[in-house]
């Protein structure tokens, strides 16, 4: 109940396309949904995050959909760039715990 | 700019020789993780503290231990390193155990020979 699932594993983008990155959990428990970039040989870097009392959250091109009663979450990333390029991994937590990853998608975009 | 600092990037060590990785933070958080991650793998906790209050997760071997002597360092040492504890190992911080995002640093490639 503490897993966070992740899909697709691998991604491949054309550059201004959009890329979709889709993330379920069971744990109703949970109520922060962080996004985290890490690129080769870098730490993970919080990207965006959402609480589940609203439903999207847009930060520039990069925009997290949550739905709350599927118990589902999506990264979208508009007009893709290859500098965009990275693992990507959601994640949850509950508050006063640990989060939880999930296993990461690995984003490529091409020229 | 405050940040996680991770020493040495780079660490190659023998096998079953222990080894010493250390993180440094000038963000005074109270919280302070060290996570294992292995290539194309999530990252997996192996410990928190907490200020001084130390948090082992059950499935971390006996093998890794950890000090804190500060509010700005942290250290995890590795008794006998193993080839399966080859890995990059990642330090983060957070203000406090509800606090939201955590701030990472970039990480040591640890090498065992």
């Amino acid at each position: 109940q503490q897993q966070v699932k992740q899909s697709p594993q691998s991604l491949i983008v054309q550059k201004g396309g959009i890329s979709i990155i889709n993330c379920a959990y069971e744990n109703t428990a949970f109520d922060y949904f962080p996004w985290y970039q890490q690129f080769p040989g870098k730490g993970p870097a919080l990207l965006i995050a959402i609480r589940p009392d609203v439903s999207e959250k847009k930060e520039g091109r990069f925009t997290i959909s949550f739905n709350k009663s599927a118990k589902q979450f999506s990264l979208h990333i508009m007009d893709s760039q290859p500098g965009d390029s990275a693992t990507y991994f959601c994640a949850a937590k509950t508050s006063y715990d640990k989060v939880i990853f999930g296993p990461g998608t690995s984003l490529s975009v091409i020229p | 700019d405050a940040m996680v600092i991770q020493n040495p990037r780079y660490q190659v060590t023998q096998f079953g020789k222990p080894v010493t990785l250390s993180c440094s933070q000038t963000l005074n958080h109270n919280v302070m993780y060290w996570y294992q991650q292995k290539s194309s793998q999530a990252p997996k906790l192996l410990f928190h503290y907490y200020d001084k209050d130390f948090n082992n997760e059950a499935d971390t071997p006996d093998n890794f231990q950890s000090r804190r002597p500060n509010t700005s360092f942290c250290f995890l040492d590795i008794r006998s390193p193993g080839l399966g504890d080859a890995a990059m190992y990642l330090c983060a911080t957070s203000r406090s155990l509800s606090g939201d995002g955590y701030t990472f640093g970039s990480g040591t490639r640890l090498t065992v020979v």
